[in-house]
């Protein structure tokens, strides 16, 4: 079935920590996207990508790098540098054009 | 001013009441508009598309006016099971290439009670 897979879907961290989530796709979709959503809030977006080898930066991207080295995969690093890690991650994907996103189950991020 | 916007709510209603909700854009440009279901602790997903000149689908009703810049989702009959939060999501022109970029309203929190 084509989809997105998101993993881990849990993951705990130590402070000072990198910690890479990985988001794969089978759709085909050129654009991809990582969001950050934190209890009771909206989705803010981290990083976006519309081709293979180019991204950009969203709202919030300090403390968060990411690689679009194939078209299927988009993985987010949440480095050290990220003050307040402890959220849940949400990657989509869409067409490049005006089509509906579709997103993966998520990754729950906890900092200890 | 915030580019997609929503009442938070809550809106807590009785099953079987009809509720609506709002959301405004400030792009003028925007193309695309959605409405997405969240479930707590759950990832968004695609309730409907919006069009230009209104859709339904069974007891929900989307509709667009693109003058005054809002969109608008109607549940008739409301369930239990309608209790989410429901995202309006604006796609716009932007980044390279005639690509278009989503953005987010904060969502609308509704409780639907026996």
């Amino acid at each position: 079935d084509g989809g997105i897979t998101q993993s881990p879907k849990y993951l705990f961290r130590k402070e000072g920590q990198n910690v890479t989530l990985s988001c794969e796709q089978n759709l085909n979709h050129d654009a991809m996207y990582w969001y950050r959503q934190d209890p009771g809030q909206g989705l803010r977006l981290i990083y976006y990508s519309q081709i293979v080898n180019d991204f950009q930066k969203g709202d919030i991207a300090e403390g968060y790098s990411v690689s679009r080295e194939k078209k299927e995969s988009f993985p987010l690093t949440v480095t050290s540098a990220q003050k307040n890690p402890t959220a849940f991650y949400l990657c989509a994907s869409s067409g490049r054009g005006v089509g509906e996103l579709f997103f993966g189950e998520g990754s729950r991020l906890t900092v200890l | 001013r915030k580019e997609v916007e929503q009442d938070p709510g809550p809106f807590n209603v009785p099953e079987g009441a009809t509720v609506a909700f709002n959301c405004t854009y400030s792009n003028s440009a925007s193309q695309s508009f959605f409405w997405y279901r969240q479930d707590c602790r759950k990832e968004p997903k695609l309730l409907m598309s919006v069009y230009s000149s209104g859709n339904e689908d069974g007891r929900f009703t989307a509709q667009l006016n693109r003058a005054s810049q809002y969109i608008s989702l109607l549940i008739r009959d409301s369930k239990l099971s309608d209790s989410a939060t429901y995202l309006c999501v604006v796609k716009a022109p932007g980044g390279t290439g005639g690509s278009y970029i989503p953005t987010f309203g904060r969502g609308t929190s509704l409780i639907v009670h026996p």
